[in-house]
């Protein structure tokens, strides 16, 4: 069955760098987009941006563009998120989300990267 | 970007019951909104895309309607597993937007 494996939590000091791993298996990871999204605590989610396995292109919102970077491991099909210059408002839960559909909507999802940015 | 917007905010409802959820979008998406629930802890689960295309193993006592700017979501007859948070998303136009959710609370 697919899964997506991702770690269970990480504090950060503000001003550090994150980076979250997303683990598959499963399915074909080099043939479907690999998206980011957070929630901060009582929103809804947020999306990020996206990484294609195959190629490793990108696609960021406007929002994180210089702060995010996503890169991804075909050997260990396994993508990551590393988000620089932590501020207390990046404290949120970190998903990993894969569209294997045939639209931009997130079928299969990790179980979250809690990370709380606190000094 | 597309601003989603659902409504109510939150709702009580008790087992067996039929609920409606609305979702708004601030310009036309045609059939790209898709819905998810969420229970606490948990991340998204996908329920319906492309407004009312069911996704693979999800009961059929949920179904989505709409076009354009304005979508429903029902649940016929409301089991206790169905209780969380449900978002609604637009899949038309990047980035991906998602409303701020609908708690749906037991009686």
């Amino acid at each position: 069955q697919v899964q997506l494996v991702q770690p269970g939590a990480e504090v950060k000091k503000p001003g550090a760098s994150v980076r979250v791993s997303c683990k598959t298996s499963g399915y074909y990871f080099t043939g479907y987009f690999l998206h980011w999204l957070r929630q901060a605590p009582g929103q809804g989610p947020e999306w990020m941006g996206l990484i294609n396995p195959n190629s490793g292109d990108t696609n960021y919102a406007e929002k994180f563009q210089g702060r995010v970077t996503m890169t991804r491991d075909t050997s260990v099909d396994t993508a990551y998120m590393e988000l620089s210059g932590l501020r207390s408002d990046d404290t949120a839960l970190y998903f990993c989300a894969a569209s294997t559909g045939t639209g931009d909507y997130f079928d299969y999802w990790g179980q979250g990267t809690l990370i709380t940015v606190s000094s | 970007d597309i601003q989603m917007t659902q409504s109510p905010s939150s709702l009580s409802a008790s087992v067996g019951d039929r609920v409606t959820i609305t979702c708004r979008a601030s310009q036309s998406i045609y059939s790209y909104l898709n819905w998810y629930l969420q229970r606490p802890g948990k991340a998204p689960k996908l329920l319906i895309h492309a407004a009312s295309s069911l996704q693979s193993g999800v009961p059929s006592r949920f179904s989505g309607t709409g076009y354009g700017t304005n979508f429903t979501l029902t649940v016929s007859s409301l089991q206790p597993e169905d209780f969380g948070t449900y978002y609604c998303q637009q899949s038309y136009s990047f980035p991906p937007t998602f409303g701020q959710g609908t708690k749906l609370e037991i009686k």
